[in-house]
């Protein structure tokens, strides 16, 4: 049990164009979503909590703009990068914690790695 | 001064010794410790967990809590090349403070 899920997994795309990632919570209903972003050789830094049905909180140095989070539902959050650049290329990791749960351990989604041309 | 200092490795073993990672903490209000296990290009995964001070231990993975001197520990025994990842100890806040992960290599 508690698997997340990831889509897509990689993509390529020009600059100045979106992308959307989708992060899901198959057998689980996930009351916090967290994103990540990865560079190589480095440590996971955290760029947003999600709550279901709430605005996100952002760490600061992120670009509220730039990355829109969207938590639709206990199974669902989305993460788009706005007219992405190639600084932007990176791996970008969700995270959910299971609701009714007093820790937060969090399940990790297999990342999408992310390159703008 | 980051919450979570974790020792940078990397770390190179032959197989079957044991490994022993560690990290350290800043914040005392901090009471679960976790260590992630991630493979390349992958996300990571939960290996241990820990609450409060004390040893837990699965199979040939033990964890180390230590409060009064903020310390964390993970010890692999009998390391396989299976092992080979990098380790990630992670500190429970609200800001979820994870160490910078130290790459192990397991040698056959």
């Amino acid at each position: 049990g508690a698997v997340v899920s990831q889509h897509p997994s990689r993509v390529i795309c020009k600059s100045g164009t979106s992308v959307k990632i989708e992060c899901r919570s198959l057998d689980f209903q996930a009351t916090t979503m967290f994103w990540y972003r990865q560079f190589p050789k480095q440590s996971l830094m955290l760029m947003a909590t999600s709550n279901e049905g709430s605005k996100a909180t952002y760490e600061q140095g992120v670009e509220k703009d730039k990355f829109l989070i969207n938590h639709a539902s206990l199974t669902l959050s989305t993460l788009t990068v706005t007219s992405a650049h190639p600084e932007d290329s990176s791996f970008y990791i969700c995270s959910a914690s299971r609701a009714g749960f007093s820790y937060n351990e969090q399940f990790f989604g297999p990342g999408t790695r992310l390159t703008v041309l | 001064q980051k919450e979570v200092e974790q020792d940078p490795g990397p770390l190179s073993v032959p197989e079957g010794a044991i490994v022993s990672l560690n990290c350290t903490y800043s914040n005392s209000a901090f009471q679960y410790f976790m260590w992630y296990r991630q493979y390349s290009r992958k996300g990571p995964e939960l290996l241990m967990y820990t609450y409060s001070s004390g040893n837990k231990e699965d199979g040939r993975f033990t964890a180390q809590v230590d409060k009064s001197s903020k310390y964390i520990s993970l010890f692999i025994r009998d390391s396989q090349p299976s092992d080979s990842a990098t380790y990630l100890c992670w500190a429970n806040d609200y800001k979820l403070s994870f160490g910078a992960g130290t790459t192990v290599t397991v040698r056959a």
